[in-house]
């Protein structure tokens, strides 16, 4: 019911933007929220935006360079990625976070290298 | 930020056995706003226990959650194959959002 897509290689410094179609839920009803994992490592919260799309947060390894809106006529979420760095490297997810019912896409790689 | 640690790093385990996982928490989580997920390889993670205790849609019985302020259990009873997977608790009561560092329950 998440399908993220847009990820790929792209070098240091360079941009990318990630996005994540909804489909089976009441999209506009939720925050939705970015995750990123480096395969075999654990979870990072990347940054959140509220049902509006008014209100984002994010976490400050990423603050100043990722923006995170949404399209709430198309069910659209998006991660604009910029001056991306070897450390960004990792499977981006989009999430609602909800409970008692969470929402996952199944994850699109970002790889950051020359 | 809100730094969660997550013991024992890896719990080895066989199929009928309880497993006790544990999630300290840096600072006092408030209003108890912490959950478990489940991950296994190659799939994103799965929600199973939010607000510390209450159980996720179609999550069984077996899992359970407790614990307040600073300290907080997952346990799996009657662990079945199914069950070996990695375990992350996650705060949601201050920003950043953080993660523990996971508990992989193997066999």
């Amino acid at each position: 019911q998440l399908v993220e897509s847009g990820g790929g290689l792209v070098q240091p410094g360079g941009s990318l933007r990630l996005s994540c179609a909804a489909s089976g839920l009441t999209f506009d009803r939720y925050w939705m929220h970015w995750v990123r994992q480096i395969p075999g490592k654990g979870l990072m919260w990347v940054g959140e935006i509220d049902s509006s799309g008014s209100t984002t947060n994010y976490a400050d390894s990423v603050k100043g360079r990722f923006s995170i809106f949404r399209d709430n006529a198309k069910n659209m979420l998006y991660l604009q990625m910029n001056s991306l760095k070897v450390e960004d490297t990792a499977v981006y997810y989009c999430a609602n976070l909800g409970a008692p019912t969470d929402y996952w896409g199944q994850g699109t790689q970002v790889t950051v290298s020359s | 930020e809100i730094v969660l640690t997550q013991s024992p790093g890896t719990l080895s385990l066989s199929p009928g056995e309880t497993a006790t996982l544990s999630c300290r928490a840096s600072q006092s989580i408030k209003n108890n706003f912490l959950s478990w997920y489940q991950q296994k390889p190659g799939q994103a993670p799965r929600l199973l226990i939010y607000g510390v205790y209450h159980r996720a849609t179609g999550i069984p019985d077996r899992f359970s959650g407790g614990g307040s302020g600073t300290d907080f259990t997952l346990t799996i009873s009657r662990l079945g194959p199914e069950d070996f997977a990695v375990y992350y608790c996650e705060q949601y009561s201050d920003l950043p959002r953080t993660f523990g560092q996971g508990t992989k329950v193997e066999i």
